[in-house]
């Protein structure tokens, strides 16, 4: 069970424009949701967050649009530099106790390819 | 802030020897840190999450014999592959979480090939 999707496996975009990078989830227990970004044989770098309590956060030129009623988030890029090619994943935590806390669910993962 | 390491950072060994990796938290205690597994074109999978003084709590299908975790201090713990295998190689990575608990930053990885 894919409780975290990133539907689109791969984005290809020009230096300059947008990036929109998507992820969906299924458990509304989720309250908390990251993105990372990961080169290859590297570990995940943190990038941006946000709460359930807030649908937008941003962090210069990323920003994270949160959309609960369709369990959609969002993952702008503007403008996009060829240096942002990378994998990225979208994870979602969620504030159950016990063994769930703190865990996070990744999706597949995006690779996003800036062309100059 | 918020720098984890890994070592080694890759490791080939014989199948049937066991294999250490640590991983520290450089600039602040973890009370949390976890550690996953990815799998070529795959996404991180969880293996086990690990409380400092305390066993860890291994995801469903992870044998905790096989994969033994020591958090011995807020800013190590070290992940053992016993006895390893070929399907063991795999892309580890260790994870750390601040008081804070959401974000977690991870390491670099540990490269693990078994022939």
């Amino acid at each position: 069970d894919q409780q975290v999707k990133q539907n689109s496996p791969s984005l290809s975009v020009q230096e300059g424009r947008i990036s929109i990078l998507n992820c969906d989830y299924t458990n509304s227990m989720f309250d908390y949701f990251l993105w990372y970004k990961k080169y290859p044989a590297e570990g995940p770098t943190f990038l941006i967050s946000i709460s359930s309590i807030k649908d937008k956060n941003e962090d210069g030129r990323f920003t994270v649009f949160l959309n609960k009623s369709a369990k959609h988030l969002s993952l702008h890029i503007v403008p996009s530099q060829p240096g942002d090619s990378a994998v990225y994943f979208c994870a979602a935590s969620t504030n159950a106790g016990g063994t769930s806390y703190g865990k996070l669910t990744f999706g597949q993962g995006t690779i996003l390819t800036v062309h100059p | 802030g918020a720098v984890v390491s890994q070592h080694p950072s890759w490791v080939i060994c014989k199948s049937g020897t066991s294999v250490k990796i640590e991983c520290r938290s450089l600039d602040f205690q973890a009370t949390t840190m976890f550690w996953y597994r990815q799998f070529p074109k795959q996404s991180l999978m969880l293996m086990a999450t690990s409380n400092e003084g305390s066993k860890a709590t291994y995801e469903q299908g992870v044998e905790k014999d096989k994969f033994l975790i020591n958090h011995a201090s807020l800013t190590l713990s070290t992940l053992t592959v016993t006895s390893a295998h070929p399907e063991d190689s795999s892309f580890y990575i260790c994870s750390a979480t601040r008081t804070s608990r959401n974000t977690q930053y991870f390491g670099p990885g540990t490269r693990l090939t078994v022939l």
